[in-house]
């Protein structure tokens, strides 16, 4: 019952920008997406998340296109050790819980 | 000053044995959660706490007790362990129940042998 669709990999090279896209085709106006990361063996990091703007904070940039069907997490300047499984989820605003799917494992090679 | 700490790192332990994970978090949130993370690296809701009363229960086997002393703590106790058992756990907290942040420990890997 995922609500998102994410490429399973992706490789980006250090110090340029990570482009990671999401599709969630379905999303209910009252649906918030949320991105998470998971660095091996760690807990699941927030990142950032959004409703219709666009967002940026320390880590990283959200775009979320107009129809809000699909949405990309921007990393600006990714370094070794943004290497991990990004998760990009789709939440309703009284949804108490966080619904993974496989997510993206993105390698960034020096 | 870890947020969201959880004891033990690792767990291992025989079938049939009985274990508890404990949670704790220091950022003065209402609501925590317990999620399981199987060797396919799924992560799934198992349980959540609002104010020390459960708001989530999501199928879990009743071997798996969670336990909310306060709010800034919640353990988990499983019962008569089983092969499948074994996963990393991860315990999560959020300021409020509804679409908040969750912020996550660093997870207990437990394996049953």
């Amino acid at each position: 019952d995922a609500k998102t669709t994410q490429p399973p990999s992706m490789d980006c090279a250090e110090g340029r920008a990570a482009n990671l896209p999401c599709n969630h085709s379905t999303i209910s106006g009252n649906e918030y997406v949320y991105w998470y990361r998971q660095i091996h063996s760690q807990g699941p990091q927030y990142i950032i998340h959004g409703l219709k703007n666009n967002e940026t904070n320390e880590m990283a940039s959200l775009i979320i296109t107009e129809d809000r069907k699909s949405s990309t997490l921007i990393l600006p300047h990714a370094t070794l050790r943004d290497t991990a499984v990004y998760y990009c989820i789709v939440r309703a605003t009284n949804d108490y819980k966080l619904s993974f799917g496989a997510g993206t494992t993105v390698t960034v090679r020096a | 000053d870890t947020a969201v700490s959880q004891t033990p790192k690792y767990l291992v332990t025989q079938m049939g044995n009985d274990k508890s994970i404990k949670c704790e978090q220091n950022l003065g949130h209402d609501t925590m959660y317990w999620y399981k993370q199987d060797s396919k690296k799924f992560l799934k809701i198992m349980f959540s706490y609002n104010n020390k009363e459960l708001i989530i229960n999501e199928t879990v086997p009743n071997r798996f007790s969670p336990k909310s002393p306060d709010k800034a703590h919640l353990n988990l106790h499983i019962n008569s362990l089983e092969l499948g058992d074994s996963a990393v756990y991860f315990c999560a907290s959020s300021q409020v129940a509804g679409g908040d942040t969750q912020y996550f420990g660093p997870g207990t890997r437990l394996t049953v042998l």
